[in-house]
């Protein structure tokens, strides 16, 4: 069965500290996306980045990587530089083809805490 | 980028009406809307999958005629509660799915959310 797993339910992280989020995921399709999102207190979802299953290398997207690894099924979000502005939760996301249709699920996410 | 409207932002209702929420992409047009409900300190979980000049596909365990969708246009979903009742309270997020060109791969773009509370 397709999965998602955020084992952190909360992180702290002082101002300008790097900080990594683990994600797991299980699926046994090939062709997948992992995604993660920032979802701040307003509610709104912010796409951060993105990994497809073919790629190469990591993503990266300015103070976000993805620190993808395939064969452990792990893809997690480094943020580096934290900013009080990070603090936020935080949602791996996986897509799947589905019936004809990419659909996302999402694990259960992390809250993040920056602290000055 | 892609902007996703949803209108109302909050909505307060009485225990037995319907509440309507609508899901508009603004600048581009979106074959497929997803819908999702999320309840405090919890994650997304999809509720349905909705396609323009289709019914939607809906997920084990949502119950379709309580969550009536309708996808009218490229541009428009709407999602209606009917007899709301207090447990149907929760956020709900609705999503349209656009293709990036550079990238080619679709992506999700995500509404403000709508506030459901049913006293």
């Amino acid at each position: 069965a397709q999965k998602i797993t955020q084992t952190q339910p909360g992180m702290f992280v002082q101002e300008k500290e790097a900080v990594t989020l683990d994600c797991t995921y299980d699926t046994s399709d090939p062709s997948y996306g992992l995604f993660w999102y920032k979802q701040p207190s307003s509610g709104e979802m912010i796409f951060l980045i993105y990994q497809g299953s073919y790629d190469q290398q990591n993503a990266t997207e300015g103070r976000y990587s993805l620190n993808f690894q395939k064969a452990r099924k792990s893809a997690n979000l480094v943020i580096s530089a934290s900013q009080l502005g990070d603090s936020a939760m935080y949602f791996c996301a996986m897509s799947l083809f589905s019936g004809g249709y990419n659909k996302l699920i999402f694990g259960a996410g992390t809250r993040l805490a920056v602290h000055p | 980028g892609a902007v996703v409207s949803q209108h109302p932002s909050r909505v307060i209702c009485k225990s037995g009406t319907s509440v309507k929420i609508e899901c508009r992409s603004l600048d581009f047009q979106a074959t497929t809307m997803f819908w999702y409900r999320q309840f405090p300190k919890k994650s997304l979980m999809l509720m349905a999958t909705s396609n323009e000049g289709s019914k939607a596909t809906y997920e084990q365990g949502v119950e379709k005629d309580k969550f009536l969708i309708n996808h009218a246009s490229l541009t428009l979903s709407t999602l209606t509660v009917t007899s709301a009742h207090p447990e149907d309270s929760s956020f709900y997020i609705c999503s349209a799915r656009a293709h990036k060109g550079t990238s080619g791969r679709y992506e999700q773009f995500f509404g403000p959310g709508t506030r459901l509370t049913v006293l």
